[in-house]
């Protein structure tokens, strides 16, 4: 078993569903992270959560609507999405959201799940 | 301006050759990390290595080490005996100082190994 899963990793959904996407971490890490990897764009981080609290809203659209119930779970609901919504959505962990610079850094590394790839139709 | 530059969109390298892979940075922030990722077909984004700015060494896991140039503001990183199984996405990625956990990714090099 992999350190975080995300389910489901497959998605069609039409521009009038409602669906969630569901990510879950047995780490023991504290931050939670949500990224949009899109066809021929760079991974862009949509939202951080550390202990349960959003601490970063990327200017995420809201029908983009993530949930954090306790560190080791985190979801992302999704409803009225547009045909661009479709891509992979990564979600992440890290131990911490200790300063960067020096060897401690590395407590920020983030480990991610699989993915799951949406198709908005 | 990118923050993230990886300036080579595909690498292709023969097994057991080293292979370096490019990454330039842009930030005014003294304190930031640079990370490496590979993703596999699979969509997995795997953790390689990690460089603090104020790190005096340059890091080395494994196979993996990053030439960190910091006067030139590059990370590149460097896989000794190339395998097929490396054959991969690569991803440079940076956190700036005290931005809340926020990974800045490069574009990301597509490296084939050859047989």
């Amino acid at each position: 078993e992999t350190g975080v899963t995300q389910t489901p990793r497959h998605l069609v959904m039409g521009m009038t569903n409602k669906k969630s996407l569901k990510c879950e971490q047995h780490l023991g890490h504290n931050a939670m992270y949500w990224y949009k990897q899109s066809a021929k764009k760079p991974l862009e981080l949509m939202f951080v959560y550390n202990f349960k609290e959003q601490t970063e809203n990327n200017s995420v659209p809201s029908r983009f609507s993530p949930e954090c119930p306790n560190s080791s779970h985190l979801f992302l609901h999704l409803h009225t999405l547009q045909p661009e919504d479709s891509a992979l959505y990564l979600c992440a962990s890290s131990p911490t959201l200790a300063p960067v610079g020096s060897g401690a850094g590395g407590l920020n590394i983030q480990y991610f799940g699989a993915g799951t790839r949406l198709s908005v139709l | 301006a990118q923050k993230i530059t990886q300036t080579q969109p595909g690498m292709f390298v023969q097994e057991k050759e080293a292979v370096t892979l490019d990454c330039t940075y842009d930030t005014s922030d003294p304190s930031y990390g640079l990370f490496w990722y590979k993703q596999p077909s699979s969509g997995e984004m795997i953790f390689l290595i990690y460089q603090g700015s104020y790190d005096q060494q340059n890091a080395t896991e494994g196979r993996y080490s990053l030439n960190f140039q910091k006067a030139r503001k590059s990370a590149n990183l460097v896989i000794s005996a190339s395998q097929l199984g490396d054959s991969a996405m690569y991803f440079c990625a940076m956190r700036e100082g005290d931005q809340g956990g926020k990974l800045i990714f490069g574009q990301g090099t597509e490296l084939s190994v050859k047989p």
